[in-house]
């Protein structure tokens, strides 16, 4: 299993600033997935976040947004740029599902209001 | 990924067996079927998976029907701390893609069980 920790667990925001995330993993990983959770709503992949290349984007999601940094094999920062209250979301990280038979973890999320 | 459908919602009391069905009626033959659950405000926990064969562990049981169009995941005597969102998800088995490691969810089944 991996141990994930995210920070901050929550915060509330001015429109217009941005919030960097921050994921921290207890193994080293190749690869590290940021979903978006809105309001009610089930979660969105945004990226998938590589060692050493850039991020994937899915669609819907630009870099722009959502710069994504992967500077070592444990960790990764999600950035919320230029936020609106549309932002307001969990972001959640994730790790591992990588093999056909395993399975993934997720941190506890960072719970965004932009006001 | 094959698509998932989901009850909205169950119902379940404290100390029986609760049932959650999911249809997977496009599921390719090197597709597994997980579970995983969340529970408000945290975020998703894995349950289980299977390819084709009954599974079952110290949470839960799967059992996946022989043409592997539905599945039903049954957690033996619910208890009050069950209450989640259970997500029923179907995953490609093979390594590398685009699609490694990439969870596509579904609005899943809000399971709740009273006393």
């Amino acid at each position: 299993s991996a141990v994930i920790s995210q920070k901050p667990s929550r915060d509330i925001c001015q429109r217009g600033t941005s919030l960097t995330i921050q994921c921290q993993v207890d193994s080293q990983v190749t690869m590290m997935f940021w979903y978006r959770q809105q309001p009610g709503q089930s979660l969105t992949l945004i990226a998938t976040a590589n060692q050493g290349s850039e991020a994937t984007y899915e669609s819907g999601f630009v870099i722009d947004k959502f710069p994504i940094s992967r500077p070592n094999l444990t960790f990764s920062t999600l950035t919320v740029s230029n936020m609106s209250p549309e932002d307001s979301s969990i972001y959640l990280c994730s790790v591992g599902g990588l093999g056909y038979n395993t399975e993934a973890f997720f941190g506890q999320g960072t719970r965004l209001t932009v006001v | 990924d094959a698509k998932t459908t989901q009850p909205p919602s169950m119902d379940c009391a404290e100390g029986r067996a609760a049932n959650l069905p999911c249809n997977h009626s496009t599921i390719s033959g090197n597709e597994y079927v997980y579970w995983y659950r969340q529970i408000h405000s945290q975020g998703p926990q894995y349950i289980i998976h299977g390819l084709k064969n009954n599974e079952t562990n110290e949470m839960a049981s799967l059992i996946i029907t022989e043409d592997r169009k539905s599945s039903t995941l049954i957690l033996p005597h619910a208890t009050l701390r069950d209450t989640a969102v259970y997500y029923c998800i179907v995953r490609v088995a093979s390594a590398g893609g685009t699609s490694y490691g990439k969870l596509t969810f579904g609005q899943g089944t809000i399971l709740t069980v009273h006393p």
